[in-house]
């Protein structure tokens, strides 16, 4: 079965630095899809950034960026130039390439300060 | 705003009661998603309809049961209810299924349910 570990409960950064969220999933697919979604506050789960693993390069939006090893099995997300509103709860997201059914890890709580 | 809607916003009923929660998914959308928050098991899947067929079946109670409506919409129905119920239910909606990357699901605001 897979699973996604994500092992940094906590974090603080401050308003315009940079910060990287780490996350490992354990699979034996060769191909899969990866996403980070948010939970601010309001509670919404917002999607931020998909990677195809397949697909070599990195996928990046905006201040989002991720880094994919497949090999080591690792998807961190990286947030430069943080902005208060980035203050949320972050999930490293796995999705098998036959199903639709998403598997979370247990979530990042950031928080940005100014 | 996700474009998907779910009714009501709060629940909160007592022990051995029934509950139905409602879900609206955006608009073309054929895909309907359950998923539960809690805070000792974290975010699962419970359940996914495709055009009224249930298509995949997560870590749902046998207490538990959902369908998807002619209209897209879709109900979860939570009966004999126990404290451990209590969670966020989201609902999310996504254009197909087994779609790729692109397809992706989006999520409403969530019921949050409280069991007394």
């Amino acid at each position: 079965a897979q699973t996604v570990t994500q092992s940094q409960p906590e974090m603080s950064v401050q308003e315009a630095e940079t910060v990287t969220l780490s996350c490992t999933y354990d699979t034996s697919e060769n191909n899969y899809y990866l996403f980070w979604y948010k939970q601010p506050p309001s509670r919404q789960m917002i999607l931020v950034i998909r990677q195809e693993a397949y697909k070599q390069q990195n996928a990046t939006e905006n201040r989002f960026s991720v880094n994919f090893q497949k090999a080591a099995k690792s998807f961190s997300l990286k947030i430069s130039d943080s902005q208060l509103g980035d203050t949320a709860m972050y999930f490293c997201v796995f999705r098998g390439l036959s199903t639709d059914k998403l598997i979370f890890g247990t979530g990042t709580r950031l928080q940005v300060f100014p | 705003d996700s474009g998907v809607t779910q009714t009501p916003k709060h629940l909160i009923t007592a022990t051995g009661q029934r509950v139905t929660l409602r879900c609206s998914p955006r608009s073309g959308d054929l895909s309907v998603y359950w998923y539960q928050q809690s805070l000792d098991q974290g975010l699962q899947f419970l359940i996914q309809y495709y055009n009224g067929e249930e298509r995949a079946k997560g870590n749902i109670l046998e207490r538990f049961s959902a369908q998807q409506f002619p209209d897209l919409h879709s109900e979860l129905n939570l009966s004999s209810l126990e404290l451990g119920d209590s969670a966020l239910y989201f609902c999310a909606s996504s254009v197909a299924y087994t779609g790729g990357p692109t397809d992706t699901q989006y999520f409403g605001p969530g019921t949050r349910l409280t069991v007394l």
